[in-house]
């Protein structure tokens, strides 16, 4: 069954600690993205990757980090830097390029400060 | 910047009610807006638009576009309990503007009591 899969679904972070999301996606979409989403805000883009070994930044990249080795694979890493972590993380995928094609999302991650 | 605004910000109807819900956007080079739905955790896809007047239908879920106001509506007819969910709207940049980059809006919180 093609799909995204993100864990943990819950993550509790301590002061100072830096802690990585997981994003997998078996769809074999070449772009994939990381949002934000706070109470009563939308999502907002944190970085975006249309092919492996590259990435860009999105709106509110600092305190972030990725990387993307393998085409189904996009791992976040918050930082200490990020004075504000606790939010719902969603991953995202899509076809990159040519045509109208939606992004589809994962179930989350929901990160809170110990 | 990409701009996308959503009302109202919540709603609250009774079953089998018909709601209307508004997103209006500013856009560098517009290639198309979408609505998801959210509920406990990932969005999921409703609709993409591209072209001005034309309805886009699934079931009791209708949109239409109009690119020369920069908005667009989501209808729902007969309301359902089943329908509370936050919609979110996205407007997505032409492939100058970003490529596949999303900019969402805040959402509009709908609850459907019996």
């Amino acid at each position: 069954d093609g799909g995204i899969t993100q864990s943990p679904k819950y993550l509790f972070r301590k002061e100072g600690q830096n802690v990585t999301l997981s994003c997998e996606q078996n769809l074999n979409h070449d772009a994939m993205y990381w949002y934000r989403q706070d109470p009563g805000q939308g999502l907002r883009l944190i970085y975006y990757s249309q092919i492996v070994n590259d990435f860009q930044k999105g709106d509110i990249a600092e305190g972030y980090s990725v990387s993307r080795e393998k085409k189904e694979s996009f791992p976040l890493t918050v930082t200490s830097a990020q004075k504000n972590p606790t939010a719902f993380y969603l991953c995202a995928s899509s076809i990159w390029g040519g045509g109208n094609q939606p992004q589809h999302f994962g179930d989350g991650t929901r990160l809170s400060i110990l | 910047e990409d701009k996308v605004v959503q009302s109202p910000l919540s709603l609250v109807v009774h079953e089998g009610d018909t709601v209307t819900l508004n997103c209006s956007y500013e856009v560098t080079n517009f290639r198309s807006l979408l609505w998801y739905k959210q509920e406990k955790k990932a969005p999921t896809f409703l609709f993409m638009l591209t072209s001005s007047g034309i309805e886009k239908k699934s079931g009791r879920l209708s949109s239409i576009l109009d690119k020369k106001e920069l908005f667009s509506i989501l209808n729902i007819t007969a309301t359902q309990t089943g329908d509370s969910a936050v919609y979110l709207c996205a407007v997505q940049p032409g492939l100058t503007g970003g490529g596949n980059k999303l900019t969402f809006g805040t959402g509009t919180q709908l609850k459907v009591e019996l």
